[in-house]
């Protein structure tokens, strides 16, 4: 079965660090685009970072300099290090494999990250 | 990037048809036949329903299509279900570095 399982979200303060964890079965994240999305609650899905099967990696301007999108293809495993967390960055974050451009065909059921004192 | 347009809310009975439009630019929806909707029922992840424009995944409907015109691209859902009753997002390719941008979300209320 093809299938993404996220962890590591939580409860977090301003400032704070956290590494969310995406695991994958079923597929190899290193032969596909994959990419993190979150949405805030109540409200839209947002892009957050994607890498592509040749490692190079892209993050939305909302996160620059923040948070890093990486893989461990031994794992099957994606990961996102969140830095220098904002109360804006409060939301469930999924991790979604590339089916064609702009397209994602298989999505894990999310972890949630907020972000309060 | 901005996020697509799409309405807030659209409605309809049962057995009806709606549309459900998702305007952007030149630089995403105009730009590429690369526009994708997908459906999301509350607390569940979002499903992809139409990907490059009008294609169907397998295992979807074929009460779905999608179209595109311009800068703005469509939704129809006909002969609407209960089940259908779901937030709707539409999403475009823009670039290798902004693989993506979604819509605002419309939320589909089947009368």
């Amino acid at each position: 079965e093809v299938r993404l399982v996220e962890s590591g979200g939580g409860l977090i303060q301003p400032g704070g660090s956290l590494r969310l964890s995406c695991a994958a079965s079923g597929f190899t994240v290193s032969t596909n685009s994959m990419s993190w999305v979150r949405q805030a609650p109540g409200k839209g899905l947002e892009w957050v970072s994607v890498i592509y099967s040749a490692g190079n990696s892209y993050s939305a301007d909302s996160v620059k300099g923040r948070f890093t999108m990486s893989r461990d293809n031994s794992k099957n495993t994606l990961y996102l290090q969140m830095n220098s967390l904002r109360a804006e960055d409060t939301a469930v974050y999924y991790c979604a494999r590339g089916y064609t451009r702009g397209a994602f065909d298989i999505w894990g059921q999310g972890t949630m990250v907020t972000v309060s004192s | 990037q901005s996020a697509l347009t799409q309405p807030a809310s659209v409605s309809g009975s049962p057995g009806q048809s709606i549309t459900i439009p998702c305007t952007g630019t030149s630089s995403d929806v105009g730009g590429y036949n690369y526009v994708s909707w997908f459906q999301q029922h509350p607390g569940k992840a979002p499903k992809l329903m139409i990907f490059d424009v009008s294609d169907r995944p397998s295992g979807v409907s074929n009460r779905f299509s999608g179209s595109k015109s311009g800068n703005t691209a469509s939704l129809t859902i006909s002969g609407l279900q209960a089940e259908d009753e779901a937030d709707y997002y539409c999403s475009s390719y823009t670039s290798i570095i902004t693989p993506v941008v979604f819509g605002g979300g419309t939320k589909l209320t089947v009368l």
